[in-house]
């Protein structure tokens, strides 16, 4: 069954540095997301992706962050200058049709520490 | 409240019986969603219920949406140790492009 693969499963990083991380959607799907989690918490929308641009993002996704889809199958999210709060588990998900109307499907999460 | 809040926020049973939780939010929707997010991983889709449905079923889950009090309710009939977990309520708002989930059920079933 296809499914999103995120890497790295854990990293950790020190305050003020950039980390990358990486999804890989599921092959038909046209609409990319990035959640994260911080331990405990709600799950937060960060940015929604569709049509190599952004479609939507959150009051989070600040100029720190930032997305890419480098080459047709990766989905990046690159954190500038992390700061301890933004320690988390990160999701990326997919889904082949829009919100309105599809299922989004989960990748198992990066976890990001930043010490 | 915020859009999607679930209620109770934990909810202990034991194996079989039955486990409610319930959802509510603000704002129209096209489709309410219902996840299972077991510890440290990632969520997984349970079902969805669009705007014009009152109920669905898919196996051991029951889902009603009362659209006139904004509010959803998810039953987990003959509950199982391997239902433990969070459950989430999800909202699509706007054009669709962002899904918003409330703050969870923690679900613990006993054996």
């Amino acid at each position: 069954e296809p499914e999103v693969t995120q890497t790295p499963s854990h990293q950790v990083t020190q305050m003020g540095q950039e980390v990358i991380l990486r999804c890989v959607p599921i092959s038909n799907h046209l609409y990319f997301y990035w959640y994260r989690q911080i331990l405990g918490q709600k799950v937060e929308f960060l940015v929604s992706f569709y049509n190599n641009e952004i479609s939507e993002k959150s009051e989070i996704f600040d100029d720190q962050f930032s997305v890419e889809r480098p080459d047709g199958s990766n989905f990046t999210l690159k954190i500038r200058s992390t700061k301890l709060e933004d320690s988390a588990m990160y999701f990326c998900a997919s889904s082949r049709q829009g919100l309105n109307t599809g299922e989004l499907f989960f990748g198992e999460g990066s976890r990001l520490t930043v010490l | 409240s915020q859009q999607g809040e679930e209620d109770p926020q934990a909810l202990s049973i034991q194996e079989g019986e039955n486990a409610t939780m319930n959802c509510s939010y603000k704002t129209s929707i096209n489709n309410l969603q219902w996840y299972r997010q077991n510890s440290g991983r990632g969520l997984v889709h349970l079902i969805l219920i669009r705007s014009n449905e009152r109920e669905k079923h898919s196996g051991r889950l029951r889902v009603t949406l009362d659209t006139s009090k904004k509010s959803s309710s998810l039953l987990i009939t003959a509950s199982r140790a391997a239902d433990t977990a969070s459950y989430f309520c999800a909202t699509a708002l706007g054009g669709g492009f962002k899904t918003i989930f409330g703050a969870g059920t923690r679900l613990f079933v006993k054996a």
